[in-house]
């Protein structure tokens, strides 16, 4: 079956420093990928997704290139703020409908 | 609505007990799916429905776990006979009739069920 493997956290970085979350999954097919945002107490929110090989995503300053030679999907982020502290979910999106989840990663940004 | 709308926000429940978990989605969207968060875990599949249908259910851990949408807005998950494992965060989300599944879908706040 689809499986999400999320690098394990947390992270804790200062602001301006430079992020990699780095997800890797196991899919039949070609899956939509997609990373996730939960800030506390709040729901998730899509941050970015990628739907084929080589397209990369991009929201807010965050990027992701689906990787299909690497099953990869990895998170950067030039600079980080604060603000980006949150919980971050790398998912997949197969032949059904639902989506498959990593463990999250909290990220923690210290000013 | 403006988004997925989840109520209560907070649920106490002794074991045992039932309770009834209410998602509201986005007005005009199709499709619904309720997912289960454990602390500290991400979201796992529960059950998916197009309209009034349940398409699949196959994340449903146990025949006390049961979810309608009657009439292919409004949904209700309902756990029967609370047990401490049942405890997580319930999460909603739902899709437009154009949106595939590599859209992404549109999350609730959701609804945290503590068994006591």
């Amino acid at each position: 079956g689809n499986s999400v493997t999320q690098m394990e956290g947390p992270v804790t970085l200062s602001e301006e420093a430079f992020l990699t979350i780095n997800c890797t999954y196991t899919a039949t097919g070609y899956p939509s990928l997609f990373w996730y945002v939960q800030y506390p107490g709040e729901g998730l929110q899509l941050l970015l997704k990628a739907t084929k090989a080589d397209d990369k995503g991009s929201n807010k300053g965050f990027e992701a290139t689906y990787r299909k030679e690497t099953t990869s999907f990895h998170l950067e982020k030039g600079s980080v703020q604060v603000s980006d502290s949150a919980v971050y979910f790398c998912a997949l999106s197969g032949s059904a409908r639902q989506l498959t989840f990593g463990s999250g990663t909290q990220l923690t940004v210290l000013p | 609505g403006a988004g997925v709308s989840q109520s209560p926000r907070y649920k106490v429940a002794k074991r045992g007990q039932d309770v009834a978990l209410r998602c509201d989605p986005i007005s005009g969207h199709v499709s619904l799916f309720w997912y289960q968060q454990a602390l500290g875990q991400g979201p796992e599949f529960l059950t998916y429905f197009q309209n009034e249908a349940q398409l699949d259910k196959s994340g449903l851990p146990s025949d006390r776990f049961f979810a309608e949408r009657p009439e292919g807005s409004v949904s209700t998950l309902k756990i029967q006979r609370t047990q401490q494992e049942d405890s997580a965060v319930y999460l909603c989300a739902s899709s437009s009739p154009g949106q595939r599944a590599n859209y992404g879908y549109t999350f609730g706040s959701g609804t945290r069920l503590t068994v006591v």
